[in-house]
């Protein structure tokens, strides 16, 4: 049981390189998110999507994009990387409604340093 | 904007000892309250959670305590354990159409024998 599977583990960029994560789930949950983890911040939203053919923004999604190709997969590109950009990235789902509200299913984590 | 603001942002507990952290929201809209644990080279993973109808809850040597007319909630970990090191990190939820989870800012906890 894989859970919540992201590719790549580490990346390297140099500045205005793009690049996409990639990020599918095997639980049949409906709602996914990519999250940002950097130091003194926690975790903070970029995008989700609340179910299949739907997304929205979240917190801080100025740079990138999303796809939601189907309802395993949920894809975060950086289409023009930036120094500041350079972080821990968490992909993460959820079961929309339920008895387990509040419970998200996390990844282990895209390292990425932009250079 | 700092929804939910958790503090300290590290604790050092000898083994045995009790760590407690400590989180203040303000949006009175939140209806549930979970912490996530996170060890090293992991993602977070839920470990307790509390809904504000709840003054209290325990799960072994976890508990979260409550306290809605003051918008806090605090995580204490009796009899700290080595295993315990971690980041945690509080949340806070609204329901409804769709789980927007607010998080704190994390406190890395090291238990030291």
């Amino acid at each position: 049981n894989a859970g919540v599977t992201q590719t790549p583990k580490f990346q390297v960029l140099k500045t205005g390189q793009s690049m996409t994560l990639q990020c599918a789930q095997d639980m049949n949950h409906n709602s996914m998110y990519w999250y940002r983890q950097d130091p003194g911040m926690g975790l903070r939203l970029i995008y989700y999507s609340a179910s299949e053919g739907t997304t929205d923004k979240g917190e801080v999604p100025n740079g990138y994009n999303v796809s939601r190709l189907n309802k395993r997969e949920f894809s975060l590109r950086l289409e023009s990387a930036a120094p500041s950009q350079t972080s821990v990235y968490f992909c993460a789902s959820s079961h929309h409604r339920g008895p387990n509200t509040g419970e998200l299913f996390f990844g282990e984590g895209s390292r990425l340093t932009v250079l | 904007q700092q929804q939910v603001k958790q503090s300290p942002q590290s604790l050092i507990v000898q083994k045995g000892g009790i760590s407690i952290i400590n989180c203040a929201y303000e949006n009175t809209a939140f209806d549930y309250f979970p912490w996530y644990q996170q060890f090293p080279g992991k993602g977070p993973a839920l470990l307790i959670a509390i809904r504000p109808d709840v003054s209290e809850k325990k799960e072994g040597r976890f508990t979260i305590s409550f306290n809605k007319s003051a918008k806090q909630f605090s995580l204490h970990i009796m009899d700290s354990q080595p295993g315990d090191s971690a980041t945690y990190f509080c949340a806070a939820i609204l329901s409804g159409g769709y789980q927007k989870v607010t998080f704190g800012t994390g406190t890395k906890l090291q238990v030291i024998p």
